[in-house]
């Protein structure tokens, strides 16, 4: 399996553009993941889906930030208009054992916003 | 709201030595707690997976111990090599339901050769 995918893998934008972040999970996983990775704020969960369904997005930090997961095999997120501050590490993770829960984690992408 | 600390934020060692790396969260309701490795520019590998009902898990020089009343983990390390040089990050699973993992902002370790 190729693992998780994520695209870009970097991305560098204006304030104030839209951006987007594409995930294609491991197949047969049913929960998949968006976290981002700062290093003042550590690894944060911004939002879950399992089975295609938001689950929790307690995370996300505003109304500029949305994500979506059309299908079991590709899931977005997107941030419109982007702000220096979101400049971070988003990664993409996927999971399917329900009884561990362990999750697979894509390279990320890196997101410059200046 | 689960809290996880790790220290120490960095590490640096000669090879060879045993190291001990440090996590403790604060809600001890966990399911399970997890080890991941991260390289530079790269995305996390899981290292070790502990249920809440057991005490460690050991996988080649590695060794993770959980005391879930106490709210603590360590990740055992024996005779390090260079390529153990990475940051180490401790998440932990709290119960209830949710799949949201907590994590620690990790150790940066650094073995010279």
């Amino acid at each position: 399996d190729a693992g998780v995918i994520q695209s870009p893998r970097h991305e560098v934008t204006e304030m104030g553009q839209e951006v987007t972040l594409r995930c294609k999970p491991i197949s047969g996983h049913n929960s998949l993941f968006w976290y981002r990775q700062t290093m003042m704020r550590g690894l944060e969960l911004l939002i879950y889906f399992n089975n295609n369904v938001p689950i929790d997005d307690s995370g996300m930090p505003e109304d500029r930030f949305s994500a979506k997961m059309p299908n079991a095999s590709f899931s977005t997120l997107k941030i419109q208009p982007s702000e220096p501050r979101d400049s971070a590490v988003y990664f993409c993770a996927s999971s399917w054992d329900r009884s561990s829960y362990e999750q697979y984690f894509g390279p990320g992408t890196r997101l410059t916003v200046t | 709201k689960q809290e996880v600390t790790q220290i120490p934020a960095a590490l640096s060692v000669p090879e060879g030595e045993n190291l001990v790396l440090n996590c403790s969260f604060t809600d001890s309701a966990i399911y399970n707690l997890q080890w991941f490795r991260q390289d530079p520019g790269k995305g996390l590998t899981s290292l070790l997976l502990i249920q809440s009902s057991q005490r460690e898990q050991t996988s080649g020089r590695l060794n993770a111990s959980l005391d879930k009343s106490s709210g603590r983990s360590t990740l055992y390390i024996a005779a390090s090599q260079p390529g153990d040089s990475a940051t180490y990050l401790c998440a932990v699973l709290t119960q209830g339901g949710s799949e949201k993992l907590v994590f620690g902002k990790g150790t940066k370790l650094t073995v010279n050769p």
